[in-house]
């Protein structure tokens, strides 16, 4: 498996501003995605992390409200700019192993709440 | 467009007995099917993946089949325990280009009552 770590776990934030959320992996791998959990929903992804270079967006999520960093393959950072209450959700990256199957291993998540 | 249905958002049933949750699909062609738990607060846990060329999949107290013919799946715990409350979220993913990139479900809430 892979242990996977996030910060902050929970934050409340004043609409407008920006907050970033971080990704540490204890193993180096390839994929790694981020993802949103509204309330009461189930997972949607935003995009995926490319070490190297810009990551890749899903329909209806644009690099200027989620710029993502992927600095190495153990790190990465999701930032929310210029939150709304609607941003209020839960964050989770995860990985696949390079060399395992194609179960993904999740972080513990970071809950935002915004004013 | 691709939709993901969990028949059930919540399950309720005896200790000892067998849960059965329902996951359908519609527009997608997956090619592989994935089973995870997610308890309150915590990422969600992956359980079993079952491929497009299989029926079956076993894991301990855990079954799941894949009927690529009725777009369905359905995800078996059996002698189900209090522990086994949780909700249990179903995700496809498509191969090729698309990788690792999970479409989940809703999600069924399973309460164990004892």
């Amino acid at each position: 498996s892979a242990v996977i770590s996030q910060k902050p776990s929970r934050d409340i934030c004043q609409r407008g501003t920006s907050l970033t959320i971080q990704c540490q992996v204890d193993s180096q791998v390839t994929m790694m995605f981020w993802y949103r959990q509204q309330p009461g929903q189930s997972l949607t992804l935003i995009a995926t992390a490319n070490q190297g270079s810009e990551a890749t967006y899903e329909s209806g999520f644009v690099i200027d409200k989620f710029p993502i960093s992927r600095p190495n393959l153990t790190f990465s950072t999701l930032t929310v700019s210029n939150m709304s209450p609607e941003d209020s959700s839960i964050y989770l990256c995860s990985v696949v192993r390079d060399r395992g199957g194609n179960e993904q291993f999740f972080g513990p998540g970071t809950r935002l709440t915004v004013l | 467009s691709q939709k993901i249905e969990q028949n059930s958002e919540a399950l309720n049933i005896q200790e000892g007995k067998t849960a059965t949750l329902t996951c359908n699909y519609t527009n997608y062609s997956p090619a592989y099917l994935q089973w995870y738990r997610q308890d309150p607060g915590r990422g969600p846990v992956f359980l079993l993946l079952i491929r497009e060329n299989e029926k079956e999949k076993r894991k301990e107290r855990l079954k799941v089949t894949f009927d690529t013919t009725l777009k369905q799946s359905l995800f078996h715990i059996t002698a189900s325990q209090p522990a086994d409350s949780a909700t249990y979220l179903c995700a496809l993913n498509a191969g090729g280009t698309s990788y690792g990139k999970l479409t989940f479900g809703q999600g069924t809430i399973l309460t164990v009552h004892p």
